[in-house]
């Protein structure tokens, strides 16, 4: 399944599929992007990072993808499990700051 | 697998009250952060340290706020007096020093005020 559009709040999956979360950003300067999973009630879990100076990173299923000519980042989770149903949030860290700044968040969903 | 530590977990309050949040970052993590998360949104930045000195709280309310970090290693969040709309999990973060990527984020505690 994928998720198309920024504000789109739940993606819903068969477990199994690959999961695409998309996000947006606005700071065409921002140079480094993250993405974290949040379980309920839990702080943000680290899945992967990029520096604006790739387009691609990989790690154990999950894949990260920058294209900074739309200012679009997405996280590939390959073989859906149930245990990836969870928040996902995309961050950027702005030109001139060290600080996070987070997107809206997308809540996975895993379908038996 | 080192973790940040942040205590209580939980904590309910009335307004008007004093509140406090502990935070202790991964060991020999220089740069540590607050951030506040209402709800159903991502979590905003509300101050950084880098070792005992505030290097960002342009987003901390200062009239109700206040942050330390005295020893450069552990960190203390207040609030008083406590309002309804600070009701949100205070979430601390490190990393291992301004020159690092990677922020690695605590439990949190989940405020609610009365």
């Amino acid at each position: 399944g994928e998720s198309v559009g920024l504000h789109l709040p739940t993606l819903s999956v068969q477990e199994g599929d690959n999961s695409i979360i998309n996000c947006a950003y606005s700071n065409s300067a921002s140079d480094y992007f993250i993405w974290y999973k949040q379980e309920s009630g839990k702080g943000p879990q680290f899945i992967i990072d990029i520096r604006s100076n790739m387009d691609k990173r990989q790690g154990q299923r999950v894949t990260v993808l920058l294209n900074k000519t739309v200012k679009h980042l997405s996280l590939q989770i390959a073989a859906t499990q149930p245990g990836d149903s969870a928040v996902y949030f995309c961050a950027e860290r702005r030109e001139g700051a060290d600080g996070l700044t987070f997107g809206k968040g997308t809540h996975l969903i895993i379908q038996p | 697998e080192a973790e940040v530590a942040q205590s209580p977990r939980y904590k309910i309050t009335e307004k008007s009250q004093a509140v406090a949040f502990w935070c202790d970052p991964i060991s020999g993590h220089a740069t540590l952060y607050w951030y506040r998360q209402i709800l159903g949104q991502g979590p905003e930045l509300l101050v950084q340290f880098q070792d005992e000195s505030v290097v960002d709280d342009s987003q901390l309310p200062k009239d109700r706020f206040s942050a330390e970090r005295l020893k450069g290693v552990d960190s203390t969040l207040k609030i008083q007096p406590a309002e309804l709309g600070d009701s949100a999990m205070y979430l601390c973060a490190s990393k291992r020093d301004r020159g690092a990527d990677t922020q690695y984020f605590g439990p949190g505690t989940r405020l609610t005020v009365l």
